[in-house]
């Protein structure tokens, strides 16, 4: 059954830093997702992707945060200068479009666990 | 703005046992979609059931069931003979049906225990 990647599973920075978390979406979903989950906390969405351009962000998708389609696979997340309070798990999720309630149903990969220090 | 409430931040059942978990949700629109996610100790989010707010009839999966009611705004999860690997966070999430790719909104998520 296809399934979402994710790479690093785990990631830990330097605070300052710059981090890519990368993803590789369902083969042929057309819309990508990122959420974080702070420990403890429930799941926040932070932008969503489609036609190689961002449709949705949230008020967490700072200038510090940038989203792109390298390939006709990869879907990535920088943060472009990490701080202490985004040590959180980022789960990217795809989609495979729209008409209906299978195909606007969102898939979840694993998951990255990044710690900045 | 659609908000989702789980109001058991915790709950535990007997194997073998039934256990229901709580979701009310506020939302103005009447086209909607109503997930719940199953999140291990791994952490991975596990589609556990969906459910389409145009539908009446309550979405089933093996031992997952729901009760959806619409004018209420409530959509519980049932876990019939529950097992060990049930335990587990689970979170319920809402969707708009507006567009292709409307964000999920969660609630704050029940930690179910599995008492053998």
């Amino acid at each position: 059954e296809p399934e979402v990647t994710q790479t690093p599973s785990h990631q830990v920075t330097q605070m300052g830093q710059e981090v890519i978390l990368r993803c590789v979406p369902i083969s042929n979903h057309l819309y990508f997702y990122w959420y974080r989950q702070i420990l403890g906390q429930k799941v926040e969405f932070l932008v969503s992707f489609y036609n190689n351009e961002i449709s949705e962000k949230s008020e967490i998708f700072d200038d510090q945060f940038s989203v792109e389609r390298p390939d006709g696979s990869n879907f990535t997340l920088k943060i472009r200068s990490t701080k202490l309070e985004d040590s959180a798990m980022y789960f990217c999720a795809s989609s495979a479009g729209t008409g209906g309630p299978l195909q606007e149903t969102q898939y979840f990969g694993p998951g990255t666990r990044l710690l900045v220090l | 703005a659609q908000t989702v409430t789980q109001s058991q931040p915790e709950m535990s059942v007997q194997e073998a046992e039934t256990v229901t978990l709580s979701c009310t949700y506020d939302t103005s629109e009447s086209d909607y979609y109503l997930f719940w996610y199953k999140q291990p100790p791994s952490r991975q989010m596990i589609l556990v059931i969906r459910q389409e707010a145009y539908k009446q009839q309550n979405a089933t999966e093996n031992r997952f069931s729901v009760n959806f009611q619409k004018a209420a705004k409530s959509f519980s999860l049932k876990i019939s003979d529950s097992q060990l690997g049930d335990a587990a966070m689970y979170f319920c999430a809402y969707r708009s049906q507006n567009s292709g790719n409307t964000p999920l909104v969660f609630g704050k998520g029940t930690r179910l225990s599995v008492i053998a």
